[in-house]
């Protein structure tokens, strides 16, 4: 496509649920990124995927949080029982390639509320 | 480690006159710069970049930044600010060993009529 592209865009779940946040990234570009941004907060880096290498993990702030990238290209992002202050914007960003002077570019979030 | 930031939380300047939006970093080697805007209820949109060369640097929209780098500083500047350029702006570095896009925690900006 021609943006990135995330699903849903709005997401309401109720505590202890599971939810899981898709993001299709721009055709071709190997790197792929997940930030989160809470209200009235900056962002947050959560997981990076560069082409076949192992992903950066860092940020992922609970082992209730995981990704994975499917043949290069789609990923999920799943929050498991999900609390409270999981909620926020999901937003997902992909790149050409690993190059550090490239234009990282954002898909619109998608915005969880967990009630 | 590398960190941005973004020293004022709201930024309020009349339509037609000039405005800047503050950002300083803090990185390893050369950096990568970039700036952001997020409009209600979107993603964010990239505005500009410094990578190498020209310290002054053109963007989107009218705006540029200036990138110093005795005072570490990139600067968000446009000559004229006009009521649509209300958004939220979001500085961003990326250190040369590392692959990680670090956020500033973002400025308001109020152009009023």
């Amino acid at each position: 496509g021609a943006g990135v592209s995330q699903s849903p865009s709005n997401k309401v779940t109720e505590k202890g649920k599971d939810v899981e946040l898709r993001c299709d990234p721009i055709s071709g570009h190997t790197a792929l990124y997940w930030y989160r941004q809470s209200l009235g907060q900056g962002l947050e880096f959560l997981i990076y995927f560069q082409g076949n290498s192992a992903p950066d993990k860092s940020g992922l702030p609970s082992d209730r949080f995981s990704a994975e990238r499917t043949g290069g290209s789609v990923s999920t992002l799943t929050i498991q029982r999900t609390q409270q202050e999981d909620s926020a914007v999901y937003l997902c960003a992909s790149s050409p390639d690993r190059n550090r002077g490239n234009t990282i570019y954002f898909g619109e979030g998608s915005w969880l509320t967990v009630v | 480690a590398q960190s941005v930031a973004q020293p004022e939380d709201q930024v309020n300047v009349a339509e037609g006159n000039p405005l800047t939006v503050k950002c300083t970093y803090s990185v390893s080697g050369n950096p990568y710069l970039f700036w952001y805007v997020q409009y209600p209820n979107r993603g964010l949109q990239f505005l500009l970049k410094y990578i190498t060369g020209d310290n002054l640097v053109k963007g989107s929209y009218g705006f540029e930044a200036e990138f110093n780098k005795s005072q570490t500083s990139f600067h968000l500047k446009k000559p004229s600010a006009l009521v649509s350029d209300s958004a939220l702006y979001f500085c961003a570095v990326r250190g040369y060993n590392t692959d990680k896009l670090i956020f500033g925690t973002g400025t308001r900006l109020q152009v009023f009529p």
